[in-house]
């Protein structure tokens, strides 16, 4: 499965759109995006997948570039319940998954 | 029950003992996956069953891990004469493919942090 690349941390406002981005520049084409994240103490949660096109759901947006190198996870109001270690998967098969080490979001006040 | 359970959800072991880790699946998932989690790092890779099978052992990291599901609900991994190394959160996650759904999510439980001293 292809290797992504996410920085360590950021930091969001309470209220305010979190920006999540992760380079997958050895992407193929028949591998999904998927996003996962991670509480403290917690168990990873899914988040949202996608293969080209933008995703949405009740928690978050997806958003893939044209050339799939490179996507956005979109948290569109952050909230403190959305501090957390934040994981981008690419992946090929419909077994494991292959964390990184994410991106640790702290939303502030 | 709504989700993954693991027990215990923490486990002290001394150098040397056997332990044995326990996950509960949700209902009906026939895919169940063991991740461990050493601190301050992503999940990784155990090993995988679908059903009873045990597909993919390749994450295993010494033949002391051993993992079983017999009867292709409840899972256990044992780990024997455990080491200072094995020190970890042990997760347990499943997933249950639809048909003309390949890549399906995985469901994780809380965790057994072990701790071996």
């Amino acid at each position: 499965d292809a290797k992504t690349t996410q920085p360590p941390s950021m930091d969001c406002a309470e209220g305010r759109a979190a920006n999540l981005p992760c380079n997958h520049s050895t992407i193929s084409g028949n591998e999904y995006v998927y996003w996962y994240r991670q509480i403290h103490s917690q168990g990873p949660q899914y988040i949202i997948h996608g293969l080209k096109n933008n995703e949405t759901n009740e928690m978050a947006s997806l958003i893939i570039t044209e050339d799939r190198k490179s996507s956005t996870l979109i948290l569109p109001h952050a909230t403190l319940r959305d501090t957390a270690v934040y994981y981008c998967i690419v992946r090929r098969t419909a077994s494991k998954l292959t964390f990184g080490t994410g991106t640790r979001l702290q939303v502030t006040l | 029950g709504a989700g993954v359970s693991q027990s215990p959800r923490y486990k002290v072991a001394k150098r040397g003992q056997d332990v044995a880790l326990r996950c509960d699946p949700i209902s009906g998932h026939v895919s169940l996956f063991w991740y461990q989690q050493a601190l301050g790092q992503g999940p990784e890779f155990l090993t995988y069953f679908q059903n009873e099978a045990q597909l993919d052992k390749s994450g295993l990291p010494s033949d002391r891990f051993f993992a079983e599901r017999p009867e292709g609900s409840v899972s256990t991994l044992k780990i024997q004469r455990t080491q200072q190394e094995d020190s970890a959160v042990y997760l347990c996650a499943s997933s249950s493919p639809f048909r003309g759904q390949v890549y399906n999510e995985q469901y994780f439980g809380p965790g057994t942090r072990l701790t071996v001293t």
